[in-house]
């Protein structure tokens, strides 16, 4: 079974659109990640959140916003979509921080905004 | 900021013959070093990690070593596989503490 829950799988948007990318993790972490990958950045580091709290955000585009309902539980929020927006986007967890964090990937989250 | 550097976009081997990956890092401190392997169609997993304490990681026949000299942490197997094409990626923990700052990636390709 998985243990990190990424939904939809594939995703198709129209420009200027909203999505919400659902992530939720059962291995117990306390920690959750976005991460986004493309062929111009691979795996750039977008947010961090402990226990419903952002710890790190390196987006800097606030169209994309973070939703924490339940400690497990990180969605993401993306409006006004864009073609550049396309992406496999990359939830994960660890327990504790920094160097002694093991991340764990979900699957991905494939958009396509057209 | 922290930050590492993969020179090698993709990397082309015959099964058997010896892998090498380069990657090197920049930082103020001596953190945790670390490589993550992505197979086609999955997340990144964690291959193996490195401390200053014990300076070697090795994990399902790939080793890395820290070298603090040359900044580097090269990752290496002495005989791969088909299995192992994948996409590998150095790392180290970013500034702050709360995210991991990865590498551009490199490419395995193996031929039988």
């Amino acid at each position: 079974d998985p243990k990190i829950i990424q939904k939809p799988k594939y995703l198709v948007a129209v420009t200027g659109s909203e999505k919400i990318l659902i992530c939720e993790q059962y291995l117990g972490h306390n920690a959750m990640y976005w991460y986004r990958q493309s062929a111009k950045k691979p795996l750039e580091f977008m947010f961090s959140y402990s226990y419903q709290k952002l710890m790190d955000n390196q987006t800097a585009s606030s169209r994309f916003q973070p939703q924490s309902s339940k400690k497990n539980h990180l969605d993401l929020q993306i409006t006004a979509l864009k073609p550049d927006d396309s992406a496999t986007y990359f939830c994960a967890s660890s327990q504790g921080w920094g160097a002694n964090s093991d991340y764990t990937f979900g699957s991905g989250t494939r958009l396509l905004v057209i | 900021g922290d930050s590492v550097t993969q020179k090698q976009g993709q990397v082309t081997l015959s099964e058997d013959d010896f892998l090498f990956i380069n990657c090197t890092y920049s930082t103020t401190t001596y953190p945790t070093l670390l490589w993550y392997v992505q197979y086609l169609g999955q997340g990144p997993q964690l291959l193996l990690k490195v401390t200053t304490a014990n300076n070697k990681g090795i994990s399902r026949g790939f080793e890395a070593t820290y070298d603090k000299g040359t900044t580097s942490f090269h990752l290496q197997k002495a005989s791969v596989q088909e299995s192992d094409s994948a996409v590998y990626f150095c790392a180290l923990p970013g500034t702050g503490g709360y995210k991991v700052v990865f590498g551009s990636g490199t490419r395995l390709l193996v031929s039988p």
